[in-house]
């Protein structure tokens, strides 16, 4: 199936942990991100990488660290985990800008 | 910058009833317009779309024409049904590619 597919769908760790959400998609497309969506549902950008190379790095906290090894890979690793990093997180990918985002299914994130 | 405001849930309706939800745009240029939908445990979808003014777009019933004098997408159904309870988000892409997304507006529509 073509698709944006993230790794894993649900991730329980404690508060300090360092923890990854693998990304990865099979669309050709050259640009993906990573959304934050809060208990409220509003989206937050973080990161932006086109053909590997970083767009977008809005004001997120650097233990947030984005890693691109292919256009067809985001993954994002945390360091450090605290309590308001619980949230879903969202893959994406697009293609050019008459088109929309492909979405991944989500991560929800809980550090406890 | 570019930002897009929808109308803020939630919206409650029961089945059959006409649905509007209102989202303006400010942007520079001429973006690209969509609606996604987020059903529950689900990640966005795209619903439909408009890349340019007077174009409609449409889907599962749903439409929405980009009005470039009033800076508007407004998502509207004729008859919405239960299944169509999710989390609706009107967004605006620019040619820089970067899409701006809604709050986002819950709707709940009751047997």
């Amino acid at each position: 199936d073509t698709a944006v597919s993230q790794t894993p769908k649900y991730l329980v760790t404690q508060m300090g942990n360092d923890k990854s959400i693998k990304c990865e998609q099979n669309l050709g497309h050259d640009t993906m991100y990573w959304y934050k969506q809060d208990s409220k549902k509003f989206l937050k950008i973080m990161f932006s990488y086109n053909n590997k190379e970083l767009i977008i790095n809005e004001t997120v906290p650097n233990r947030f660290s984005p890693k691109s090894p292919d256009k067809a890979h985001l993954n994002l690793h945390i360091n450090s985990l605290e309590l308001g990093d619980s949230a879903v997180y969202f893959c994406a990918s697009s293609g050019d800008a008459d088109h929309g985002y492909t979405f991944g299914s989500g991560t929800r994130l809980t550090v406890v | 910058g570019n930002s897009v405001t929808q109308m803020e849930g939630p919206v409650t309706l029961s089945e059959e009833a006409f649905l509007t939800i209102n989202c303006t745009y400010t942007a520079t240029g001429y973006p690209s317009l969509f609606w996604y939908v987020q059903y529950p445990g689900e990640g966005l979808q795209l619903l439909l779309k408009a890349t340019k003014a007077d174009d409609k777009g449409s889907n599962k019933g749903f439409e929405a024409t980009y009005r470039k004098e009033t800076t508007s997408f407004h998502l509207e159904k004729g008859s919405v049904q239960v299944s169509d309870s999710a989390v609706y988000f009107c967004a605006l892409r620019s040619h820089n590619n970067d899409m701006r997304f809604g709050a986002g507006t819950r709707l709940t529509v009751k047997p």
